[in-house]
């Protein structure tokens, strides 16, 4: 699947800069998820929208913001990030919540 | 909670071989879905197979198949015919119907570094 894409791929970023990271699905799927992928940890789930509704947040600190406009887009808000946020951060979607969940390519995120 | 475990950090297997990927996970739940998606060095994450726990069959995949036991709670997969394109991080998925509200998502285990010998 190649439906689901993200930008931008890579992004540095300091500690009191502003950013936001965007997802977008073409399969038509209800569903979009955030997830982070730090090394040495299992992926992360940090967010779930299904049908543009918020409907899991696992305890993720307030510097991430995410946005669901439109059940084809998702963004996450980043805002005085950590340097410990650095990661690979994975959209995915799927037609509903127990649906093959398909991932983007990532956003590979440094932040100094 | 749920939690999923491989046990493997890395495996390495001849071209052309067959290799097992091991997984366990732990739930009280009667009703799931288990995955193993790959992520190759374009840190794309992929989907290799899905299986619903209900069913008793192993799901195959052409050369990726399954071995599912529900009671052992073990889901390992094989690659036959082993191929230089295989290389990749495997990773086994769990996730629940269950949760309420939507869904809690993928629950992950930490993956396995699959490493193919010309």
């Amino acid at each position: 699947e190649t439906g689901v894409t993200q930008t931008p791929r890579h992004l540095v970023m300091g500690m009191t800069n502003k950013k936001s990271l965007k997802c977008e699905q073409h399969l038509g799927h209800n569903a979009m998820y955030w997830y982070k992928q730090s090394a040495k940890k299992p992926l992360e789930l940090m967010f779930v929208y299904n049908f543009k509704e918020q409907t899991e947040n696992n305890s993720v600190p307030s510097r991430f913001s995410p946005e669901c406009p439109n059940s084809s887009h998702l963004f996450l808000h980043l805002h005085t990030l950590q340097p410990e946020d650095s990661a690979l951060y994975l959209c995915a979607s799927s037609r509903g919540t127990t649906d093959t969940q398909y991932f983007g390519p990532g956003t590979r995120l440094t932040v100094l | 909670a749920q939690t999923v475990t491989q046990s493997q950090p890395e495996m390495s297997v001849q071209e052309a071989e067959t290799v097992t990927l091991s997984c366990t996970y732990d739930t009280s739940e009667s009703d799931y879905y288990l995955f193993w998606y790959k992520q190759p060095p374009s840190r794309q994450m992929i989907l290799v197979i899905r299986q619903e726990a209900y069913k008793q069959q192993n799901a195959t995949e052409n050369r990726f198949s399954v071995n599912f036991q529900k009671a052992a709670k073990s889901f390992s997969l094989k690659i036959s015919d082993s191929q230089l394109g295989d290389a990749a991080m495997y990773f086994c998925a769990y996730l629940s119907p269950y949760s309420g509200g939507g869904a809690d998502g993928l629950t992950f285990g930490k993956g396995t570094h699959l490493i193919i010998q010309p």
